[in-house]
């Protein structure tokens, strides 16, 4: 079974300043790595992903994250947070060895606050 | 390009009434999945097509059927709504059903069933 676990409900950080949402995961096999935002009333958006290959991976709008596999965490990071950052930010994990269901599993969610 | 539209946003049923859910996508993606997004829960996997033809169940399946009308459709059915089912639907696609291929999400359907 895979599961992931994004353990602050909450983050704020002052506007400049970087910022860390984290998110662990456990899979039986290779993890696949995905971070998503999704502003009020609306879909989610697709961030960034980690297949394989460079433990630091980069995405939209100046996001990043690093996979590390002996602490089995995917954290987002940014150098210099923005208030148009503040959203709820999900991470979520396949298992990349397959079987059962195709979708994501989801963590629950991390609201980021960014204040002026 | 749309990507993923979603019918109705917003929907308010009693319980024991039925609906159905439409989801539409244009970039020719071959599999297609329902969630559901409660707070402080996340998104759970409801069904799953990974192609044309096929839908599996996901995570939550009970109370809810599927139809993959053709490549592009994928509909969600209650058939007899519960106050439980309260909640917003995400409707999402990806190209193939491999494992590194991101989803794209559409809008959401807000319903209520009092």
């Amino acid at each position: 079974a895979q599961s992931v676990a994004q353990p602050e409900d909450q983050v704020n950080v002052a506007e400049g300043n970087p910022l860390t949402v984290k998110c662990t995961y456990s899979v039986s096999g290779n993890p696949y790595l995905f971070w998503y935002v999704q502003y009020p009333n609306r879909g989610l958006q697709f961030l960034l992903k980690y297949i394989t290959g460079d433990n630091l991976v980069k995405g939209s709008y100046g996001f990043e994250a690093e996979f590390n596999k002996s602490q089995t965490s995917f954290h987002l990071k940014k150098p210099s947070a923005l208030v148009s950052d503040s959203a709820l930010y999900f991470c979520a994990v396949r298992d990349g060895a397959g079987g059962g269901a195709d979708g994501l599993t989801f963590g629950k969610g991390t609201h980021l606050i960014i204040q002026p | 390009n749309a990507g993923v539209t979603q019918t109705p946003k917003f929907q308010v049923l009693k319980t024991g009434q039925s609906m159905t859910l439409q989801c539409a996508q244009d970039m020719n993606h071959n599999s297609m999945y329902w969630y559901r997004q409660d707070p402080g829960m996340g998104l759970r996997l409801i069904y799953y097509s990974a192609s044309e033809g096929t839908t599996d169940k996901g995570e939550v399946p009970n109370g809810y059927n599927v139809s993959r009308l053709n490549k592009r459709e994928f509909s969600l059915r209650l058939e007899s709504a519960a106050p439980s089912q309260t909640s917003v639907y995400f409707c999402a696609s990806s190209e193939h059903r491999n494992s590194y291929n991101e989803q794209f999400f559409g809008p959401g359907t807000r319903l209520t069933v009092l």
